[in-house]
């Protein structure tokens, strides 16, 4: 498949823990980057590779990756974290960026 | 820190032609680990990535606008550009540019532009 797969929406309990994933055949290749989009804002990156952050990006955000899913772990969420999540990654043959259709977070 | 800015239309016709262009500042568009992005973002809909340029000319497009889809980098004036052509309805979008790290098999959308609005419609 040439698409990238999101659960169009999750939820989670404030302080608890969430987990978004991101499933496509780019994803044995190549690692996905995450992007979280706030109504009315553009989006910002908060995780990359492995499990890279940016500069800025908090601790509470982390990534892996296993055969063709890849995750985003909100450990301990605040009510700042809810917002659009977005993968991105290539596909599988490598010349080419693929969106995610975006997970709504809501915390509650 | 690097800044990108869009400009261009907010009106266009259909099957007229879209151009529009990214500024980026306090950095240069020539570094070799980057490449530079248009996404953009139908009303109310997810993201949408259109294509990318190397400083060095390359570029890669999506497939489902590659037909359509032109990037080209202006160096001496530290921008890059998309046009669009043919230009339905369906094209009405915000569009946003961004800087694209490359390191081998990882890769981000570290930098992004506020985005500009474009409406196809007569």
């Amino acid at each position: 498949s040439s698409e990238l797969t999101q659960d169009p929406a999750v939820s989670v309990a404030l302080g608890q823990t969430v987990r978004i994933t991101c499933q496509g055949d780019g994803l044995r290749s190549y690692f996905a980057s995450w992007y979280q989009q706030r109504p009315g804002q553009a989006p910002i990156l908060v995780l990359y590779g492995r499990n890279d952050r940016p500069s800025g990006i908090p601790g509470r955000f982390s990534g892996s990756s296993s055969g063709d899913t890849a995750s985003l772990t909100i450990t301990g969420a605040q009510a700042a974290d809810e917002a659009e999540y977005y993968c991105c990654s290539r596909d599988s043959i490598g010349n080419r960026w693929l969106f995610g259709g975006g997970t709504k977070l809501t915390v509650l | 820190q690097l800044q990108l800015q869009e400009s261009g239309p907010r009106l266009v016709k259909p099957s007229e032609t879209l151009s529009l262009t990214c500024t980026v500042s306090d950095g240069s568009i020539s570094r070799s680990t980057y490449l530079w992005a248009w996404v953009r973002q139908s009303p109310g809909k997810g993201l949408e990535w259109i294509g990318n340029i190397y400083n060095t000319g390359i570029t890669y497009y999506n497939p489902s606008l590659r037909s359509r889809v032109s990037i080209l980098t202006d160096t001496a004036k530290n921008q890059f550009s998309l046009k669009l052509t043919s230009l339905t309805a369906a094209d009405t979008a915000l569009y946003y540019c961004a800087r694209h790290e490359i390191l081998g098999a990882t890769d981000g959308l570290d930098m992004w532009g506020q985005g500009t609005m474009v409406t196809v419609s007569s």
